[in-house]
């Protein structure tokens, strides 16, 4: 299985400020066939289930805020918050879909 | 739009079998793979298995092999997922998600708004 491990477990920014988010495989999650990372980032507020931010390590979902971003290579991908809003407050996952069993990172708790 | 409907909690005893419900609509219905995520406070998101968008493939994650068994109705739009052999352990929030397309990579666009399963003597 893919191991997916985050850093850090949490993280404390101030409004307006830029958040990283650091996720790393433990294999690599690129399809060198298809030239695509098979990486997705998710956001998820308490009560709510989560919810898709980024597909393909750095292709937005339709309605995301642009703030949102993401990057990386094979085995190492960064999510990054540009200017953090109250509303971003929230766990971050990152989740791998290039191999079954999909897995996910630990979780990031994110807070102002 | 699109929108993935899961059925109510559920309270059972160790040993007993639960059969959880997500009444998919907005989409059409065969064309995308459903998965089953659960989340327990302890081991965070957990992936269990897919109900492929071709012939009703399933595959299970190992953890549950021999315990759970993924269905569709195609007649309903409602994909099943039951889990037997309940233990304490398998209290969660189980979770429904559409994955991916012929068009779309298996990334879980949508999900279900998620049922707590109790597991308790």
């Amino acid at each position: 299985d893919i191991v997916m491990t985050q850093s850090p477990d949490s993280l404390a920014v101030s409004l307006g400020e830029r958040a990283t988010i650091n996720c790393k495989s433990s294999q690599s999650v690129l399809s060198s066939s298809y030239n695509k990372i098979y990486l997705a980032w998710y956001q998820q507020k308490p009560g709510q289930p989560p919810k898709l931010l980024i597909y393909w390590a750095s292709t937005r979902e339709s309605g995301v805020p642009d703030r949102f971003s993401g990057s990386g290579s094979a085995t190492d991908f960064t999510l990054t918050i540009s200017s953090l809003q109250a509303e971003d407050v929230a766990v971050y996952y990152c989740q791998q879909y290039y191999s079954t069993p999909h897995t996910f990172g630990q979780g990031t708790k994110l807070e102002i | 739009q699109v929108q993935l409907v899961q059925s109510g909690a559920e309270v059972k005893k160790p040993g007993a079998s639960v059969k959880l419900s997500c009444m998919a609509s907005g989409y059409t219905f065969i064309s995308y793979n459903i998965h089953w995520v659960r989340q327990t406070p302890g081991q965070g998101l957990e992936w269990m298995g897919i109900l492929d968008r071709y012939e009703e493939n399933t595959l299970y994650a190992q953890k549950f092999h021999g315990r759970v068994t993924m269905t569709r109705d195609t007649s309903t739009g409602t994909v099943y997922m039951e889990l037997s052999s309940l233990r304490s352990d398998d209290t969660a929030v189980y979770y429904c998600a559409r994955g991916g397309s012929d068009s779309s990579g298996d990334y879980y666009s949508n999900w279900g708004q998620g049922t707590l399963v109790t597991v308790s003597s």
